[in-house]
Parts: structure tokens; sequence; C-alpha cells
């Protein structure tokens, strides 16, 4: 079975900062696929990032990018000229390729807390 | 204009009472997801439905029902309620049921006392 772990429980960077959270996973697919969602606290989820497995190229969406290391197994986030609406619990998750259930697994998440 | 709205938004009740947790989406996405968190913040899937049929049902207790009359709507219900069930209960839904990005509510905070 698959597994997604976050080794960090809270991160703390300072505004403008830039920060990394770490995720590794356990997998025996080749094939699949990686998020990152946030969680602030209205609660709603919103999905962040995602990378495709057979990508090598990383992906990246405005402040947010990742270190996708398939080999290694590792997916982290990183958040750069961090803002205080980035203040969040955020989640790895994984989703087999055959993703025909549409089936993610969670990682425990961090929480990201922005000093001004 | 909600993409994917939950009622109600918080639900205490006592134990061994039933109750129901609507959900409905106005995407067009024809899947649609219930999730479990718990109170240390960990997210699990417990059902996924297609186009009105289950394709994914965790392990979980058989006192948990979810229905889906169509494609926009996804309850859950829950018979005799039990202490570990307080959690916030999220629904998803997405276009197909692939990799594709899932849109979820706001979540509905259960408490059972």
């Amino acid at each position: 079975a698959q597994t997604v772990t976050q080794s960090q429980p809270e991160m703390s960077v300072q505004e403008a900062e830039t920060v990394t959270l770490s995720c590794t996973y356990d997998t025996s697919e080749s094939d699949y696929y990686l998020f990152w969602y946030k969680q602030p606290p209205s609660r709603q989820m919103i999905l962040v990032i995602r990378q495709e497995a057979y990508k090598q190229q990383n992906a990246t969406e405005n402040r947010f990018s990742v270190n996708f290391q398939k080999a290694a197994k590792s997916f982290s986030l990183k958040i750069s000229d961090s803002q205080l609406g980035d203040a969040a619990m955020y989640f790895c998750a994984y989703m087999n390729y055959g993703g025909s259930q549409g089936n993610l697994i969670f990682g425990k998440g961090t929480k990201l807390s922005v000093k001004p | 204009d909600t993409a994917v709205s939950q009622t109600p938004k918080y639900l205490v009740t006592q134990m061994g009472n039933d109750k129901s947790i609507k959900c409905e989406q106005n995407l067009g996405h024809d899947t649609m997801y219930w999730y479990k968190q718990d109170s240390k913040k960990f997210l699990k899937i417990m059902f996924s439905y297609n186009n009105k049929e289950l394709i994914i049902n965790e392990t979980v207790p058989n006192r948990f029902s979810p229905k889906s009359p169509d494609k926009a709507h996804l309850n859950l219900h829950i018979n005799s309620l039990e202490l570990g069930d307080s959690a916030v209960y999220f629904c998803a839904s997405s276009h197909g049921t692939g990799p594709h990005e899932q849109y979820f509510g706001p979540g509905t905070r259960l408490t059972v006392t």
C-alpha cells in the first residue's frame, strides 16, 4: 500500500522569506501523481500544485514550486516570498496513475506559520 | 455560486442518533467523494462515486451509507453515531476519476457527545 510521510508537523517562516516543506512517499508504482493541498483556518482544501511522475520537469505555480526526486521518492514544496495568507496546513498527497478510483492518499500535514 | 456546498457546516448530536450530511456540486462533475479528517488533521477517503455508482469504499463501518440521487449530489448518512465518529467530513468532486483536481466543500464538523 502506498504511504505519504510529512516529517515536519510544524514550520515557521518570516514574511517575504522562502520555506520548503518536505514530503516523502512509498510506492512500487512507476506512474503516479503527486499533489500539494493547502488548508487555511477556513478549513477549505485548495489545490496548490500537481506533478505527474512521468514528467522530469518540476511543476511551478507562481510562488510555489516543487522539487520532485523520483528515485528518492521525495516531493518537497518551496514557497517563495512568503505571505501572511500562506499560513495554513499543507498536505502532500499521492494518487496512482491507474487512478481509476481517484483515490488521494494524504500525508499528515505540516502547519505553516508566517511571521510578519 | 458556491462550487461544492455541504449542509450543515456544524452538527452536534448524541451517541446513538442517526444523522445525514448533504453535499451538492454545481461544477458539472461526474465524480464525488467523501473524506474524513480526524482530530489530528489526518484526511482519509471514505467513498467515491462516479456517475452515481460506488467505486471506492474504504474500510468504513457499514453504519456509514452514502447515497447519490444524481451526479450533482452525494449525501452521507450515519446510523448509530459513536464518539469516534466526531470529525470533519469533507465532500469533494472532480471531472472524472483520474488525476484531476478535486474541489472540496467547506467541511462539516460533526461532534458526537
